[in-house]
């Protein structure tokens, strides 16, 4: 069974630009959840969707944004880049809210310049 | 506002020897879980607890929840290098809501800084 895919693996970027990110879940899995790790701030929730629906949201600028399609795979969006958006963008997945776990991809890591 | 707390940020351990970590949680939560991380990797699940008084093993890892004193131990036994790794409590709350005449759920996992081991021989 593929585990959670994320991509690209490393993204660079200029301060100004914007980025989408990709995340395709486990198959039949439902809920994906998106996660910002820096060193700083750690890990940090960004927002989770579940069958096409933004369920929650964390305390990110309006720049984040993110959705969710038919098949579950999710996608986010940062635009008006900043230095400080250098981080590691975890996508998690699990089959349904109610139910414990959540699997992690490999990441994205996104540095700005 | 959940927070996590866990402590010590470091540990270097010695190969043998047993240790204890723990994590501290502010309000009550639904499920705690435990995550490893090696440098420049993903999170790799490890535990996730439910109840009170619930233990569970992998290994020379043992984790225990006291919802009570909302707090969870990571109990290593015989350190080895392997372990060497940060580990990563985080807590879930879930939150039932009602959108457009359907309820639902949300939840979403608050994590601590996380804690750096280091086994040395």
């Amino acid at each position: 069974k593929a585990g959670v895919t994320q991509t690209p693996r490393y993204l660079i970027k200029t301060r100004g630009q914007q980025v989408t990110l990709s995340c395709s879940p486990i198959s039949g899995h439902r809920s994906v959840s998106w996660y910002q790790q820096t060193p700083g701030q750690g890990l940090q929730f960004l927002f989770e969707y579940f069958s096409e629906t933004q369920r929650n949201k964390g305390n990110f600028p309006g720049r984040f944004s993110g959705r969710q399609f038919s098949n579950s795979r999710s996608e986010m969006n940062v635009s008006t880049l900043e230095l400080g958006d250098s981080a590691l963008y975890l996508c998690a997945s699990s089959p349904d809210i109610l139910i414990a776990e959540a699997f992690f991809g490999q990441g994205t890591r996104l540095t700005v310049v | 506002e959940l927070k996590v707390e866990q402590n010590p940020l470091f540990l270097s351990m010695q190969e043998g020897k047993n240790y204890t970590i723990y994590c501290n949680y502010s309000t009550t939560s639904d499920r705690l879980y435990w995550y490893r991380q090696d440098p420049g990797k993903s999170l790799e699940s490890l535990f996730v607890l439910l109840s009170n008084g619930a233990v569970k093993q992998e290994g020379r890892l043992m984790a225990s929840l006291d919802t009570k004193a909302r707090l969870s131990t990571l109990h290593i036994t015989a350190a080895v290098h392997d372990l060497s790794a940060t580990y990563f409590c985080a807590v879930d709350k879930i939150t039932i809501i009602v959108w457009s005449g359907t309820t639902g759920a949300n939840s979403k996992l608050t994590f601590g800084k996380g804690i750096t081991l280091s086994v040395r021989p």
